[in-house]
């Protein structure tokens, strides 16, 4: 079946632009990831969701950052005012299940995020 | 606070040498460790998922172990081939009541034919 799909794949913002970033995770999964990466570093965490519910968001760095899911399929991260240290990828994951991560995660290929 | 190391930062060796990629984690109190390839320019993709109750996994030419109570994980390469040149990254997942998998920064591999 289709895997975890990501849109735009490229994003270029100004700064002070609100940007909006997709992710269609696969069908029937419940846990849904997103992810930062910094340029030679490894994802960091921002935010997860089980089916519509936000359990954690821990990991978002400002208030300008926020996500949904309202009918627990597909998710979108927003910021807003993007700043240059925006720029990275962010990457998205879904899983089956996410008991203590049981299940294997499975990543999208990610949005890079440039913002000028 | 669970810190993720792995070493080295990058590998570079000739095609046909068995290899090992090395991971360390701080907080022994894990649920499982995942190792995953990432090519440039695109997303993770799941290697090994080791459970805390085992110490390896294997699949094709890759074994992965672990030993949690040491807090380290290796991956295996057997027979390196050019197409397995690409960054390394393993994720631990800990039993602190959060949603998250903490990463390493990854090990760059390039296979020379």
């Amino acid at each position: 079946g289709a895997g975890v799909s990501q849109s735009p794949r490229y994003k270029v913002a100004k700064r002070g632009q609100d940007v909006a970033l997709r992710c269609d995770p696969i069908s029937g999964h419940v846990s849904l990831f997103w992810y930062q990466q910094a340029l030679g570093q490894g994802p960091e965490f921002l935010t997860y969701f089980q089916n519509e519910a936000q359990l954690d968001k821990s990991g978002l760095p400002s208030d300008r950052f926020f996500a949904e899911r309202p009918e627990g399929s597909v998710s979108t991260l927003k910021i807003q005012r993007t700043q240059q240290e925006d720029s990275a990828v962010y990457l998205c994951a879904s899983s089956l299940l996410s008991l203590a991560g049981s299940y294997e995660q499975y990543f999208g290929p990610g949005t890079r995020l440039t913002v000028t | 606070k669970q810190e993720v190391t792995q070493i080295p930062a990058a590998l570079s060796v000739p095609e046909g040498e068995n290899l090992v990629l090395n991971c360390s984690f701080t907080d022994s109190a894990i649920y499982n460790l995942q190792w995953f390839r990432q090519d440039p320019g695109k997303g993770l993709t799941s290697l090994l998922l080791i459970q805390s109750s085992q110490r390896e996994q294997t699949s094709g030419r890759l074994n992965a172990s672990l030993d949690k109570s040491s807090g380290r994980s290796t991956l295996y390469i057997a027979a390196s081939q050019p197409g397995d040149s690409a960054t390394y990254l393993c994720a631990v997942w800990t039993t602190s009541g959060t949603y998250k998998y903490i990463f390493g920064t990854g090990t760059r591999l390039k296979v020379l034919a």
